[in-house]
């Protein structure tokens, strides 16, 4: 069964770095979401991505975050400097197509800034 | 804004006995409604989604019931085994042409007790 993928699994960082995740999602997908979960609180939306622009975005994802799918596999997160409380389990998803709900989640990288 | 949450953070159910997770929405603004299972360290697996113009649907061992005139949804699972045990969220999401982002609830920790 075809499934996201995530890489790395864990990434540990030091504050101010600059870090790019790495999602690879279902081949035949259309739409793609990127999401964050601090360690004991709820899944968050960060983004979603379709046509290979920003559809929406919420407050977290400010200017130190940049989405990319560079090369029609890959679908990416940059946070360019992290700080101290980027540090969480990040999640991408995909989703086939419109009439559908159902949004697929990777396995997650786990970003510890320290 | 949009919030979605759980009653019980907790939940303990004896095997083979029916569980029935809970959550609250403050929203009238979503119009379907997703049922989301995650295990330790692995991302959100869906379980069951419902539109808002339905009260009931059924899936596999699971049924979701949606009460929209006291904002409410639940989670039934018939005869628990020990790989329900996980932490259950709900999300709500609004149709925008696939360009949804989907609002999670806090979580119930499900423990299916042998």
């Amino acid at each position: 069964e075809p499934e996201v993928t995530q890489t790395p699994s864990h990434q540990v960082t030091q504050m101010g770095q600059e870090v790019i995740l790495r999602c690879v999602p279902i081949s035949n997908h259309l739409y793609f979401y990127w999401y964050r979960q601090i360690l004991g609180q709820k899944v968050e939306f960060l983004v979603s991505f379709y046509n290979n622009e920003i559809s929406e975005k919420s407050e977290i994802f400010d200017d130190q975050f940049s989405v990319e799918r560079p090369d029609g596999s890959n679908f990416t997160l940059k946070i360019r400097s992290t700080k101290l409380e980027d540090s969480a389990m990040y999640f991408c998803a995909s989703r086939p197509i419109q009439s559908s709900y159902e949004q697929y989640f990777g396995p997650g990288t786990r970003l510890t800034v320290t | 804004g949009e919030s979605v949450g759980l009653h019980l953070p907790t939940l303990s159910v004896q095997e083979g006995d029916n569980s029935i997770i809970n959550c609250a929405y403050s929203n009238s603004a979503s119009d379907y409604f997703i049922w989301y299972k995650q295990e330790s360290g692995k991302g959100p697996q869906f379980i069951i989604d419902i539109r808002s113009n339905m009260d009931k649907r059924q899936g596999q061992r699971v049924t979701v019931l949606l009460n929209k005139t006291v904002k409410h949804l639940s989670l039934q699972i018939a005869a628990t085994q020990p790989g329900d045990s996980a932490v259950y969220f709900c999300a709500g999401g609004i149709s925008n042409f696939g360009n949804e982002k989907l609002t999670f609830g806090t979580g119930t920790r499900l423990t299916i007790i042998p």
